[in-house]
């Protein structure tokens, strides 16, 4: 069974930093990782999605890693502003088809102005 | 706009009422999720459809039930709702094919009085 977990919890950094996010999986043998935004009361927002066979993506000032051999990711926030505060979320996909998204616990970022 | 879109956003009830919630996905998806958010804001995977035929039917109490009237619609319907079902529910899509990642919808917060 599929779990994800991710820490930590919660994050304060202050504006202008870099900061690095971190999500693990139990079972390796993932089809896709996917990270998410949520703000709150609000729905989920896709950021970046990890095919098994690539190493990294990028969008603007995020990147997400993957090395599935350790079962783990990163999303990386560069030069991070106060719009960035949110939960975070990780999702794993274990096979192709029509298998289910496993979630992390997610991390409450905040970032101070 | 292409999305998941869910109605309605906000659903109060009493205790023993029967409610449903509707999702509509114009992405042209072939598979739907309903997940369910709970007050720890742990997302878990309740049904999945494809094409509409159930894949996926996780350890929900037989109150639930999704009805899929074609591929791009998936409704879920609670009969005799308790307290604990209060919680957010979310709608999703996917394309099962690399490079496609999941679409969730904004939400229905529910709240059984």
């Amino acid at each position: 069974k599929q779990e994800v977990t991710q820490i930590p919890a919660a994050l304060s950094v202050p504006e202008g930093e870099n900061l690095v996010l971190n999500c693990s999986f139990t079972d390796s043998a993932i089809y896709n990782l996917q990270w998410f935004r949520q703000d709150p009361g609000k729905g989920l927002t896709s950021l970046l999605l990890i095919q098994s066979s690539q190493r990294e993506q990028t969008s603007g000032r995020l990147n997400a890693s993957l090395d599935k051999s350790s079962g783990r990711s990163t999303l990386y926030i560069a030069a991070s502003q106060p719009g960035d505060s949110a939960t975070y979320l990780c999702a794993v996909k274990s096979n192709f088809g029509n298998e289910k998204l496993t979630f992390g616990t997610g991390t409450r970022l905040t970032i101070i102005p | 706009d292409t999305a998941v879109s869910q109605t309605p956003k906000y659903l109060v009830t009493q205790m023993g009422n029967d409610k449903s919630i509707k999702c509509e996905q114009n992405l042209g998806h072939d598979t739907m999720y309903w997940y369910k958010q709970d007050s720890k804001k742990f997302l878990k995977i309740m049904f999945s459809y494809n094409n509409k035929e159930l894949i996926i039917n996780e350890t929900v109490p037989n109150r639930f039930s999704p009805k899929s009237p074609d591929k791009a619609h998936l409704n879920l319907h609670i009969n005799s709702l308790e307290l604990g079902d209060s919680a957010v529910y979310f709608c999703a899509s996917s394309q099962d094919m690399p490079g496609y990642g999941y679409t969730f919808g904004s939400g229905t917060r529910l709240t059984v009085v």
